[in-house]
């Protein structure tokens, strides 16, 4: 009965690397959410994303970020050239869908991102 | 331009007295609310929700108000426990059955529970 597992729990970058940073939704969860929270400030939306589909990604920087949830394994947010700016906590939710009611969102334990 | 706002930072309340947190909204299009629950290093914990078409939910010690003319919702805890400390943060939902979107969330108010 495992939550949303994410992971690593920390991770350390230098400027130019890439982060990739994984998240595998609650068991019979289909849709995927990833969130980003700047210190003192509340959760950004950032990406909607259901098995190979990405839904909305109405809040992902238009560079250097992407996301996926492929078919088999767990779903992949991947920063690329990371700069000190993309230091934050990284968060994935995850609900079920049910067309006629609202959903919670269930979110993992977060990555911590430090770009030196 | 914040949709979901708290403007409370902070507040400290009394163990056994009740809390009360506050949560303002500008978009008409959210049409379901929850709150969450954050301790340091740990993601956020769904504590209860409300859609706009009822004015209050009520879970135990947690009740939370509607008021959808003022754009306003409200999270009661009663009576606060030391375990009640924590960031709380309100988040809002355009979902259109299903309720499939993401979420908007205010920047959280840090509730300290006094023994």
């Amino acid at each position: 009965n495992a939550g949303v597992m994410q992971n690593p729990r920390h991770l350390v970058r230098r400027r130019g690397q890439e982060a990739r940073l994984r998240c595998s939704p609650m068991k019979g969860h289909s849709h995927v959410y990833w969130y980003r929270q700047l210190p003192e400030e509340g959760l950004k939306f950032m990406v909607y994303l259901q098995k190979e589909n990405i839904i909305d990604e109405s809040g992902m920087p238009k560079e250097r970020f992407s996301a996926e949830f492929p078919k088999e394994g767990p779903s992949i947010l991947r920063i690329q050239q990371v700069v000190r700016g993309d230091s934050a906590a990284y968060f994935c939710a995850s609900s079920p869908f049910q067309a006629s009611s609202y959903n919670e969102q269930f979110f993992g334990p977060g990555t911590r991102l430090t770009v030196l | 331009d914040q949709q979901v706002k708290q403007n409370s930072p902070s507040l400290s309340v009394q163990e056994g007295r009740i809390s009360i947190l506050n949560c303002d909204y500008t978009n008409s299009m959210f049409d379901y609310f929850l709150w969450y629950k954050k301790y340091p290093a740990e993601g956020p914990t769904f504590l209860i929700s409300i859609s706009s078409i009822k004015d209050k939910n009520e879970d135990g010690r947690f009740t939370v108000f509607l008021n959808k003319s003022a754009k306003h919702l409200s999270l009661h805890i009663v009576p606060s426990q030391p375990g009640d400390s924590a960031v709380y943060f309100c988040a809002a939902s355009r979902g259109t059955g299903g309720g499939a979107d993401g979420l908007t969330f205010g920047k959280g108010t840090h509730l300290i529970i006094q023994p």
